[in-house]
């Protein structure tokens, strides 16, 4: 079984809707993060979260926001989608990690396709 | 205001032959760099890393060199395979566990 999984994989909707992307991992991590990729944008920070009660702000949270259910469970959610967040959406962890020559990896899901119609 | 950048989108190289995918950054506070690579209709996978106390570091056919005075980090992949063909991002970290990304460089390696 995966590690990080991402539901659904594909999603067509229609502008105003709301809808959330779930993610859910077994690696037992406290790091939890939601990244969207564009076209020539490589992989850019929505949210991340820390721990069940930290959640953070990133690059381009506007238009999303996020639900830290349970320390495997994180969920982004687009109040009121609109066409220019059509993009493959990927949640990710990281686990504990120390400072110095070796830190945290990240251990990404297999992605959901969004398209905002 | 991209702070970790690829500047090369694409790359081609023979099979056999060395594979160079190259990325800047501008914080001189990133401490840790790593490469993930990804294939179509997966999520990025971990590569290889390394910290600013190094300058290089190898795992099997994948060495990274990190410049630091230049700021420019480096992926060598050698020697280059079929299976190798895919879509590198590198990312940086200044030891807040949060990851800046490049835009990332599409390899093909040609049988």
């Amino acid at each position: 079984d995966a590690d990080v999984t991402q539901t659904p994989r594909n999603r067509i909707t229609k502008t105003g809707k709301r809808i959330m992307l779930e993610c859910s991992q077994t690696k037992g991590h406290d790091r939890m993060y939601w990244y969207r990729q564009d076209p020539g944008l490589g992989l850019r920070l929505i949210y991340y979260s820390f721990d069940v009660k930290d959640i953070n702000k990133g690059e381009i949270s506007d238009g999303y926001s996020v639900s830290r259910q349970a320390q495997a469970k994180f969920s982004l959610s687009l109040e009121s989608a609109i066409p220019n967040q059509t993009a493959l959406y990927f949640c990710a962890t990281s686990g504990p990690g120390g400072t110095g020559e070796i830190r945290d990896t990240q251990y990404f899901g297999p992605g959901t396709r969004l398209t905002v119609l | 205001d991209q702070q970790v950048k690829q500047n090369s989108p694409s790359l081609s190289v023979q099979e056999g032959r060395i594979s160079i995918l190259n990325c800047d950054y501008t914080n001189s506070m990133f401490d840790y760099f790593l490469w993930y690579k990804k294939y179509p209709a997966e999520g990025p996978t971990f590569l290889i890393s390394i910290s600013s106390i190094k300058d290089k570091n190898e795992d099997g056919r994948f060495t990274v060199f990190l410049n630091k005075s230049a700021k420019h980090l480096s992926l060598h992949i050698v020697p280059s395979q079929p299976g190798d063909s895919a879509v590198y991002f590198c990312a940086a970290t200044s030891g807040t566990y949060k990851y800046i990304f490049g835009t990332g460089t599409r390899l093909k390696v040609l049988a």
